[in-house]
């Protein structure tokens, strides 16, 4: 079974910096592309980005290029998030998703996360 | 970036209604688009890829279609478990999601 689980959030004052960390099983990590997903305390999803599954290659959303890094660890199963320069609009649930890839590329995810909350305050 | 519309932003119907969410692209998907149903405290899942292709699992009164700029999830007998927010998210680029339509059972 296809187990995703974050840790990481918490609470941080603008301008600081989170590691998100997204542990999987159950399935063969290195073979797949990791996605990370935002959803905002108004309910909006909004995708952030994209990592392939050897760390390689990554896509960012404008709204955080230059100000998170992606990357993997395949040895752990794991995939980081690194967010440094937060702002209070990055206050969201972040969710890591197993990505399923097209023709189009790597942005669809039927595996999920539960979610971890990060809150940027002061 | 290219934005999803979604109409409307809840509706509330009885069970064993049919009832439809639309979805509109602001530039031509083809099909790629899929539909996503969220309860609270938890995670998207996915039912329907391709615009119309049902996930392993999904139950049969889902149904998608559509492709270019308008898409349709249908709900074929509103069950109250379907009670949920529906989004449709479009993955031809950088993907976009719509703004959720709740659906209520009343």
């Amino acid at each position: 079974e296809v187990h995703l689980v974050e840790s990481g959030g918490g609470s941080v004052q603008p301008g600081g910096s989170l590691r998100l960390s997204c542990a999987a099983s159950g399935f063969t990590f290195n073979n797949y592309a990791m996605n990370w997903v935002r959803q905002t305390p108004g309910k909006r999803l909004e995708w952030i980005s994209v990592i392939d599954w050897s760390g390689e290659n990554t896509k960012y959303a404008d709204s955080v290029k230059g100000r998170f890094t992606v990357s993997r660890d395949n040895a752990r199963n794991t995939v980081y998030l690194q967010m440094n320069r937060l702002f209070a609009e990055d206050t969201a649930v972040y969710y890591c998703a197993r990505a399923d890839c097209d023709s189009t590329g790597c942005y669809r995810s039927e595996y999920w996360g539960q979610g971890t909350l990060v809150a940027v305050s002061s | 970036d290219i934005q999803m519309t979604q109409s409307p932003s809840t509706l509330s119907a009885s069970v064993g209604d049919r009832v439809s969410i639309t979805c509109r692209a602001s530039q031509s998907i083809s099909i790629w688009l899929a539909w996503y149903q969220q309860k609270p405290g938890t995670a998207p899942r996915l039912l329907i890829s391709k615009a119309s292709s049902l996930e392993s699992g999904v139950p049969s009164r889902f149904s998608g279609s559509g492709s270019g700029t308008e898409f349709t999830l249908t709900i074929s007998g509103l069950q109250p478990d379907d009670s949920a927010t529906y989004y449709c998210h479009q993955y031809v680029t950088f993907p976009t999601f719509g703004q959720g339509t709740k659906v209520e059972i009343k």
